[in-house]
């Protein structure tokens, strides 16, 4: 069964750094997706990405966080300048279409330890 | 904005049982109601949703009921078998959404042998 792949499954990085987490989508979806989930807490929407571009953005990802799919593949979500709170599980998503036959299938996260 | 409130936060049952977890949501314009089966160390699994044309789905032993009048829809999950244990979130799409699920706070289902 297809399924969506993320890389690393753990980043331990120091506050002030760059870090990159990478997701391969499921190969024919179009839409692709970052949530994230604090530990206790409940999935949080980050951004959505089609067509080379931002679709929607949530107040979590400001100027810090940035999007890319640098090529066929790979979709993947950049933190600029890491702080403490960044620390959570971030899931990638992908689904096949939008709208009424939206379903959102995620990957198994990357744990991000922002020390 | 959309307000998505899950209840109960733990449930416990006895294998064979059934368990049932409902949500509640605030905006009117919402469209699609999937629920997640989340295991330890996984991503958030889909296995079951509904849509707003619909009241209640079934697949096995999941099934999703939905009350639009009301603004809540409930997962029920009959002959509990311990592998049933996880978490699961319950999420709403709002009307126009591009892929922003607001997700519930969870239900931690332990079911017993």
């Amino acid at each position: 069964e297809p399924e969506v792949t993320q890389t690393p499954s753990h980043q331990v990085t120091q506050m002030g750094q760059e870090v990159i987490l990478r997701c391969v989508p499921i190969s024919n979806h179009l839409y692709f997706y970052w949530y994230r989930q604090i530990l206790g807490q409940k999935v949080e929407f980050l951004v959505s990405f089609y067509n080379n571009e931002i679709s929607e953005k949530s107040e979590i990802f400001d100027d810090q966080f940035s999007v890319e799919r640098p090529d066929g593949s790979n979709f993947t979500l950049k933190i600029r300048s890491t702080k403490l709170e960044d620390s959570a599980m971030y899931f990638c998503a992908s689904s096949e279409f939008r709208g009424r036959d939206e379903k959102l299938f995620f990957g198994s996260g990357t744990q991000l330890s922002v020390l | 904005g959309e307000n998505v409130e899950q209840h109960p936060s733990t449930l416990s049952v006895q294998e064979g049982d059934s368990a049932v977890i409902k949500c509640t949501y605030s905006d009117s314009a919402s469209n699609y109601f999937p629920w997640y089966k989340q295991e330890l160390g996984k991503g958030p699994q889909l296995i079951i949703d509904i849509r707003s044309n619909v009241g209640e789905k079934k697949d096995q032993r999941i099934a999703v009921t939905l009350n639009k009048t009301a603004k809540h829809f409930s997962l029920h999950i009959t002959e509990t078998q311990p592998e049933d244990s996880a978490v699961y979130f319950c999420a709403v799409l709002s009307g126009g959404s591009q892929g922003n699920l607001i997700f519930g706070k969870g239900t931690k289902l332990s079911v017993k042998p």
